[in-house]
């Protein structure tokens, strides 16, 4: 199957740490992408995981499990502009499948 | 910095008639990809394209849909005898490892 899962929407407060979780089927694997996206825009390149680990990269981290088909995005002092979506993508095969997207709410 | 770039940024078009979509992808990249998102709904594969061929479609990308690499640089999507239902953002992307995407083309069919 080609499902990825990610929580539809999560709040946090500005100068926080959130952390936004991803699963997904690990057949035919062979990456992951962490988008933001804010509304009526393209979605902007985050973070790319292909081995174990973290990754990280100013104020966001990107982790992946490729045994457990998981990966979290974790942004740290957050800011009202943070406020957007964000899309966990797996490429399996030669496709980019996306989840539908957690929408992040920043509270001041 | 390289980047992926998309014309138009709109396209308005009556039902029935073919559009082309344009994309330039990143100049040393190898996978050139085309994306459909419907307004409030997640973005959605349409094609893969490796080698001047095309090496995955979804389910979407019906005989309505064909794709293009004319010459060394512009990557097109056409779309024959559009419906309501095609408008949509259409994003197009580009990769070797990371993938970036383009700004979009918004298409609305009237």
């Amino acid at each position: 199957g080609q499902n990825i899962d990610q929580p539809t929407e999560m709040t946090a407060t500005e100068g926080a740490i959130v952390q936004i979780n991803c699963t997904y089927q690990t057949s035919g694997f062979n990456g992951l992408f962490w988008y933001q996206q804010h509304a009526g825009e393209a979605p902007t390149f985050l973070s790319y995981n292909v081995l174990d680990g973290l990754e990280e990269k100013g104020r966001f981290s990107s982790f992946l499990s490729r045994s457990k088909g998981y990966s979290y995005l974790l942004l740290k002092e957050l800011q009202m502009k943070d406020s957007a979506s964000y899309l966990c993508a797996v490429i399996r095969d030669d496709k980019i499948i996306f989840g539908k997207g957690t929408r992040l709410h920043i509270l001041p | 910095e390289p980047e992926v770039t998309q014309t138009p940024s709109h396209q308005v078009t009556q039902m029935g008639q073919e559009v082309i979509l344009r994309c330039v992808p990143i100049s040393n990249h190898l996978y050139f990809y085309w994306y459909r998102q419907i307004l409030g709904q997640k973005v959605e594969f349409l094609v893969s394209f490796y080698n001047n061929e095309i090496s995955e479609k979804s389910e979407i990308f019906d005989d309505q849909f064909s794709v293009e690499r004319p010459d060394g640089s512009n990557f097109t999507l056409k779309i024959r005898s559009t419906k309501l239902e095609d408008s949509a953002m259409y994003f197009c992307a580009s990769r070797n490892g990371e993938a970036f995407f383009g700004q979009g083309t918004r298409l609305t069919v009237v």
